[in-house]
């Protein structure tokens, strides 16, 4: 079975630009959620979409959007990029119900503003 | 506002001894709890996890414990080896919420 995959790898922005990263989940996941990793912050939940829906919403200026598409792909927007927003983003993708908790991670998006 | 904490950023142990990784967390609603395992430039990793209602999963050469009472786990490698040179991710689930809450990882580096 393929993992989660995340595209583009690597991505250097100017500030005020706007970015938009993709995650394709494994098949037969219905839950992909996103996540911002810094240093020294560990990783900070941004939201998480169910069934092309919006289940969950972490604590992310609007700036941040996402949606999912019917084949449970995944996109994440930043808009009006700020020099704070470099970071490693991942995407999880999981089966979203049920008793299992379990998230399998994609390699992450390496987001440089400058 | 930390629930889940890992208090030592890093941890050196030679080759072959034991591994502890020790985590805490504040919010009693907790019932489910994950390690994940992560190497540099690549997405953390599921290595194993444990319900609130046992006390201790293993798999292998790793096994978590849980202490309800303390609201602590660890989780133990044994032996150690240097391909387990990792960052180490604590997380903690709210049954019914699917969304985990991460420590902010232990360093380990196991020397040959």
């Amino acid at each position: 079975k393929a993992g989660v995959t995340q595209t583009p790898r690597y991505l250097i922005k100017t500030r005020g630009q706007q970015v938009t990263l993709s995650c394709s989940p494994i098949s037969g996941h219905r839950s992909v959620s996103w996540y911002q990793q810094t240093p020294g912050q560990g990783l900070q939940f941004l939201f998480e979409y169910f069934s092309e829906t919006q289940r969950n919403k972490g604590n992310f200026p609007g700036r941040f959007s996402g949606r999912q598409f019917s084949n449970s792909r995944s996109e994440m927007n930043v808009s009006t990029l700020e020099l704070g927003d470099s970071a490693l983003y991942l995407c999880a993708s999981s089966i979203g119900t049920g008793p299992s908790y379990e998230q399998y991670f994609g390699p992450g998006t390496r987001l440089t503003v400058t | 506002d930390q629930q889940v904490k890992q208090n030592s950023p890093s941890l050196s142990v030679q080759e072959g001894r034991i591994s502890i990784l020790n985590c805490d967390y504040t919010n009693s609603m907790f019932d489910y709890f994950l390690w994940y395992k992560k190497y540099p430039a690549e997405g953390p990793t599921f290595l194993i996890s444990i319900s609130s209602i046992k006390d201790k999963n293993e798999d292998g050469r790793f096994t978590v414990f849980l202490n309800k009472s303390a609201k602590h786990l660890s989780l133990h490698i044994v032996p150690s080896q240097p391909g387990d040179s990792a960052v180490y991710f604590c997380a903690a689930v709210r049954g019914g919420s699917y969304i985990p809450t991460f420590g902010r990882g232990t360093s380990l580096i196991v020397h040959p």
